[in-house]
């Protein structure tokens, strides 16, 4: 059980290029969650899916962020033209159930995002 | 609005001292609190849950609904509990929040 698996773990960037963050949940595991930590601050919840579905992206930037997370494959976060303020960990957790249940989040080692 | 305050960034202390990391909390309703511990070059991870009053690795938690604190607790410091400590109420719903987290260093 390989657990939660995020690539890259580290991802440099220029302004105005598009970042791409993947997230494997725990095998059977169908709710994933993005979670956004800016230097000196505490974990920023972005988004909840469910396969193929959006559930929760109240936390998500108006514009420039997406996420998606197919019938078959990871998760994807995307950031399209990055700016210097998207430089963050980027951390992904995943839960058997979800949807108003408190069960425990399992988290992945995260993606560091550098925009130069 | 949904808060939770962890006051102290840092916090160091010698082998064998107790330890409290405090966390505070603002949530209307009965919210359920968890505390994540991250060590070093490992991921984020669950420690305890005050619904199932357990003690993990030593620590304990209780939660004081009068003072809205959820403060972690632990009699006798050990090395190996340097690590981030993450507050994270969850007000019923599946989205926990999580504080800016306490740095516990413990000095042999």
């Amino acid at each position: 059980n390989a657990g939660v698996m995020q690539n890259p773990r580290h991802l440099v960037r220029r302004r105005g290029q598009e970042a791409r963050l993947r997230c494997s949940p725990v095998k059977g595991h169908s709710h994933v969650y993005w979670y956004r930590q800016l230097p000196e601050e505490g974990l920023k919840f972005m988004v909840y899916l469910q396969k193929e579905n959006i559930i929760d992206e109240s936390g998500m930037p108006k514009e420039r962020f997406s996420a998606e997370f197919p019938k078959e494959g990871p998760s994807i976060l995307r950031i399209q033209q990055v700016v210097r303020g998207d430089s963050a960990a980027y951390f992904c957790a995943s839960s058997p159930i979800g949807g108003g249940s408190t069960d425990t989040q399992y988290f992945g080692p995260g993606t560091r995002l550098t925009v130069l | 609005a949904q808060r939770v305050t962890q006051p102290e960034k840092l916090l160091s202390v010698f082998k064998g001292a107790p330890v409290e990391l405090k966390c505070n909390y603002s949530y209307s309703g009965s919210p359920e609190l968890f505390w994540y511990v991250q060590y070093s070059r490992q991921r984020l991870q669950l420690l305890l849950r005050h619904i199932s009053r357990e003690s993990i690795k030593g620590f304990t938690a209780d939660l004081n609904k009068g003072e809205t604190s959820f403060h972690l607790k632990k009699p006798f410091a050990q090395e190996e509990d340097s690590a981030m400590y993450y507050c994270a109420p969850n007000g019923g719903s599946y989205i926990p929040t999580f504080g800016r987290g306490t740095s516990l260093i413990v000095h042999p």
